[in-house]
C-alpha cells in the first residue's frame, strides 16, 4: 500500500529555514520520483520541486534560490528545506509520486504556519 | 509557463445530477492531464490521469474527456460522497495546477 507522510514544524519564524520531512511507503525512492507541492493560504496549488528516482533534483524557477531536495533511501525519507521563510510561505505542503501518471500519489498534507 | 484556467469555481448540483468540470490550457498540451479528487482535512485523489484513463478503484461514474487546450471532467450521475474541491494538473512541460472548483449538493 503506497503511503506518503508529510512531518515538520507547525510554526516557522519570519527569515527561518524550513525543514519538512516525507516518509514514504509500499515504493522504493529508486523507482519512482517523489515531488513537493505547496498551497499558499488563499491560493493555488505550486510544484515546488523534485527528488528523482535517479537522485537529480530539479526546482520550480521560482523558488530554486531558497529550496533544497535531498534524501535517505535507507529511510525512505526526502527532505525539504527552504530559507528565508515569509509570512506568505504560509499554507499546506504536500508531497506526492510521480511521473508515471503524473502525480499519482498523495500525503496528507502538513500545515506551516509562519509568524514572529 | 503553461496557465491553467478552471471553471467554474463553485457548483451547487442535485444528487443524480450530471456534472461537469473545465480546465483549459494556455497552449498545447497533448493528454497530459489529470484530474483530483479532494475532501477536507484528506489527501488529493487521482480520479484520472492523461485526459481519459480512469485511475484503478475509480468509480465509473467519473470521465474525462479532451485534448490539446480543452478538458473536462464528468461525474455522469452526482452522488452525495462526491462532495469535494475537484482540481486538474497538466505535467506536459513541467507541472501547473488548475484553481480548483468546489462541488456541493443542493
Amino acid at each position: 500500500q503506497v503511503q506518503l507522510t508529510e512531518s515538520g514544524p507547525g510554526l516557522v519564524h519570519p527569515s527561518e529555514t524550513l525543514s519538512l520531512t516525507c516518509t514514504v511507503s509500499g515504493f522504493s525512492l529508486t523507482g519512482y520520483s517523489v515531488y513537493w507541492v505547496r498551497q499558499p493560504s488563499g491560493k493555488g496549488l505550486e510544484w515546488m520541486g523534485r527528488m528523482r528516482y535517479n537522485g537529480d533534483t530539479s526546482y520550480n524557477s521560482a523558488l530554486k534560490s531558497r529550496l533544497s531536495i535531498s534524501r535517505d533511501t535507507s529511510k525512505n525519507q526526502v527532505f525539504l528545506k527552504m530559507n528565508s521563510l515569509q509570512t506568505d510561505d504560509t499554507g499546506t505542503y504536500y508531497c506526492t509520486r510521480g511521473p508515471n501518471k503524473g502525480f499519482d500519489y498523495w500525503g496528507q498534507g502538513v500545515m506551516v504556519t509562519v509568524s514572529s | 509557463d503553461i496557465q491553467m484556467t478552471q471553471s467554474p469555481s463553485f457548483l451547487s448540483a442535485s444528487v443524480g445530477d450530471r456534472v461537469t468540470i473545465n480546465c483549459k490550457a494556455s497552449q498545447n498540451i497533448n493528454r497530459y492531464l489529470n484530474w483530483y479528487q479532494q475532501k477536507l482535512g484528506e489527501a488529493p485523489k487521482l480520479l484520472i490521469y492523461n485526459a481519459n484513463s480512469l485511475q484503478t478503484g475509480i468509480p465509473s461514474r467519473f470521465s474525462g474527456s479532451g485534448s490539446g487546450t480543452d478538458f473536462t471532467l464528468t461525474i455522469s450521475s452526482l452522488q452525495p460522497e462526491d462532495v469535494a474541491t475537484y482540481f486538474c494538473l497538466q505535467h506536459n512541460s513541467w507541472f501547473t495546477f488548475g484553481s480548483g472548483t468546489k462541488l456541493e449538493i443542493k
